[in-house]
Parts: structure tokens; C-alpha cells; sequence
């Protein structure tokens, strides 16, 4: 079956340091989130991506955040500048359709230092 | 109130047993709902598709009330893999899909 893949698994930074978060959608898939969840929390929606655009993201995906497709195939997630509470799992996920399933991938642990 | 709300949890369950859990919704414009399973640390992964007639797979059986705007998810005659944190999963029609908190279950021998 085909899946969403993440790298790294685990990323360990020092506060104020910039991190990216690599993810690759499932090929045919045409929506493209990051989510994340912070230990004990719940999954928190940070930003969606369509049509090479943000479609829609939170109040958390703040100007730190970016969101970039450069080319077919990956889809990542930067953070300019970290901050403590940053420290949380990333999931990327894709979805073929809009209101279709959403599969994620296994995730980024991210620890901020 | 917040959009998608579940029940506390945790349920502790012995074997065998069936268990049911509910999760409502805000927005009465939801389109499409979903029950996902997590295991500790691990990805969401989708368990069913929630439909508006009602749905079953195997032991699960998910319901959907709009009216009252719930969904229920029921487990019946749990086994010990079926521990695992439940979310439910509502797409209100923008881009996102929105979790609620989860519910934790555990199975016990």
C-alpha cells in the first residue's frame, strides 16, 4: 500500500536554531497537511496545501512556519527560529480528494533544547 | 464549545466485552466524518469511514446522528490489539480535518 513517508524521525535542536521537517506524499494525492501533537495532546491541524498554495492554516502556523512543495515530490516544513513549545510530533499527511481519507505519515518527534 | 468533543476516557474493558464511545460535533455543516485509531507515539491511522446510514466493519459499527449531531463508534467482543486512543474526525467542509482530544481504551485479559 502506498504511503506517506517523513524524515527525520527524531530531531533534536537548540532553541532559536532552524529545523526542517521533509515529508513525501503519496504520489497521486493532491492535499497535503502538517499537523502536530504535542505529548498527551491532541492532534493539532497546522496548515493545508493545495494547488502549490497554503490553502488554510492555524493560529499556531505563525510567521515562523513555511510550508514549501519544491518539486514533485516533497513537501516540508520549516521552522525559522525554535522555540521550547515547539517540541511535539509533526505528521505529514496526504489526501487524494477533498473529504477523502487522510493518510499520515509516521511522524517527526521533534525536541527544541 | 469546542468543534469536536469525545468521550473522557479512558475506558478500561475487560475481553470480550462490547464498548462504545460517542463524539459530537459543532458545526452542522460537517461533511464527512471518520474514526481513526492511534497507538502510542505512532501515526493516526483511519479505522472507518463514518456514513450517514450507518456503517459496520467486521466487530466495528459506526453511527452518525446529524440531527443531534453525533457519531458513535461500538466495538464488540474487544480483543487485547484493540487498545489504542480513538479520534474522531470531522471535515467541516474547509480544507482541514479536525481531531478531537481522543479516547483512551484499554483491554484487559
Amino acid at each position: 500500500e502506498p504511503e506517506v513517508t517523513q524524515t527525520p524521525s527524531h530531531q533534536v535542536t537548540q532553541m532559536g536554531q532552524e529545523v526542517i521537517l521533509r515529508c513525501v506524499p503519496i504520489s497521486n494525492h493532491l492535499y497535503f497537511y502538517w499537523y502536530r501533537q504535542i505529548l498527551g495532546q491532541k492532534v493539532e491541524f497546522l496548515v493545508s496545501f493545495y494547488n502549490n498554495e497554503i490553502s488554510e492554516k492555524s493560529e499556531i502556523f505563525d510567521d515562523q512556519f513555511s510550508v514549501e512543495r519544491p518539486d514533485g515530490s516533497n513537501f516540508t516544513l520549516k521552522i525559522r527560529s525554535t522555540k521550547l513549545e515547539d517540541s511535539a510530533m509533526y505528521f505529514c499527511a496526504s489526501m487524494i480528494a477533498w473529504g477523502e481519507k487522510l493518510f499520515f505519515g509516521s511522524g517527526t518527534q521533534l525536541s527544541v533544547l | 464549545r469546542k468543534e469536536v468533543e469525545q468521550d473522557p476516557g479512558p475506558f478500561n474493558v475487560p475481553e470480550g466485552a462490547t464498548v462504545a464511545f460517542n463524539c459530537t460535533y459543532s458545526n452542522s455543516a460537517s461533511q464527512s466524518f471518520f474514526w481513526y485509531r492511534q497507538d502510542c507515539r505512532k501515526e493516526p491511522k483511519l479505522l472507518m469511514s463514518v456514513y450517514s446510514s450507518g456503517n459496520e466493519d467486521g466487530r466495528f459499527t459506526a453511527q452518525l446522528n446529524r440531527a443531534s449531531q453525533y457519531i458513535s463508534l461500538l466495538i464488540r467482543d474487544s480483543k487485547l490489539s484493540d487498545s489504542a486512543t480513538y479520534l474522531c474526525v470531522c471535515h467541516f467542509g474547509n480544507e482541514k480535518l479536525t481531531f478531537g482530544t481522543g479516547t483512551r481504551l484499554t483491554i484487559i485479559p
